[in-house]
C-alpha cells in the first residue's frame, strides 16, 4: 500500500518556465514532507522540506506548498533551469522515523 | 569527502549466494536507513536503525535479510540465497535527528544484480 504517490512520471518544461511536481499522501499522520532531486548514478539529495505546521516554504528558486485538507504536496521550481532536470522524490514521515518516498517524476528542461 | 560512503558500488551474484553490503554513514549521524530501488520504482524503506538499535524492520521483504550496525556507525545490510527479484539498487541514508531539518544524507548505492 503505497502511503506517498507521485502520479506524474514525467515532466517536461521549458527553460525560463514554471515546473511543478506534484505529490499525494494518504497518512494524516505525517508531518513532515521533504523533495528529493536524484541525478543517474548518484543517490538522491535533500532539496527543500516542510513541516505539517506550514503551507508553504521557500528557497531560492524552489518552494514546497502544503494543502493538508487534500493531502497534497507540491514542488515549485522558478524559473526552470537545464540543470534542473533529474527525477524528484517526495517524502514523507511521522516521527522522524519510517519515511515513506513516492515513485519520482522525471522533469525533462529544454533549453 | 565526508558524505555517506557504500560498497561495493556493484555487486553481481548468482541466485542462491549470500551477500553484504556495507554503508559508512557520515560520522556523527545517529539514525541509519536502508532503501531499496527496483527498475522503475521509488525508494521502497528496508529499515531503520537509532544508533544500534533497529526500532523499525517493518519494510524487510523477508527473512532472508537482515542488517546489522555496530559501534553506531558502519551498517551492513545481508542477504541471504539471494533470488532474481532482490536485483537493485540498495540505498543507504544517514541523518542527524533533533535538528530542525531532518534531511537525510544519502550513499551513492550498490547496485545489486542477481544472475
Amino acid at each position: 500500500d503505497q502511503q506517498v504517490k507521485q502520479n506524474s512520471p514525467s515532466l517536461s518544461v521549458q527553460e525560463g518556465r514554471i515546473s511543478i511536481l506534484n505529490c499525494d499522501y494518504t497518512n494524516s499522520m505525517f508531518d513532515y514532507f521533504l523533495w528529493y532531486k536524484k541525478y543517474p548514478a548518484e543517490g538522491p539529495t535533500f532539496l527543500i522540506s516542510i513541516s505539517s505546521i506550514k503551507d508553504k516554504n521557500e528557497d531560492g528558486r524552489f518552494t514546497v506548498f502544503l494543502n493538508k485538507s487534500a493531502k497534497h504536496l507540491s514542488l515549485h521550481i522558478v524559473p526552470s533551469q537545464p540543470g534542473d532536470s533529474a527525477v524528484y522524490f517526495c517524502a514523507a514521515s511521522y516521527n522522524f522515523n519510517k519515511f515513506y518516498f513516492g515513485s519520482g517524476t522525471k522533469l525533462n528542461v529544454k533549453p | 569527502g565526508a558524505g555517506v560512503s557504500q560498497s561495493p558500488s556493484n555487486k553481481v551474484t548468482e541466485k542462491g549466494k549470500d551477500v553484504e553490503l556495507r554503508c559508512d554513514p557520515i560520522s556523527g549521524h545517529t539514525a541509519l536507513y536502508w532503501y531499496r530501488q527496483s527498475l522503475g520504482q521509488g525508494l521502497e524503506f528496508l529499515i531503520y536503525f537509532q544508533g544500534n538499535s533497529a526500532p523499525d524492520k517493518s519494510g524487510l521483504p523477508s527473512d532472508r535479510f537482515s542488517a546489522e550496525r555496530t559501534g553506531g556507525s558502519v551498517s551492513t545490510l545481508t542477504i541471504q540465497r539471494t533470488q532474481q527479484e532482490d536485483s537493485a539498487v540498495y540505498l543507504c541514508a544517514s541523518s542527524h535527528q533533533g535538528g530542525p531539518a531532518v534531511e537525510q544524507f544519502f550513499g551513492p548505492g550498490t547496485r545489486l544484480t542477481v544472475l
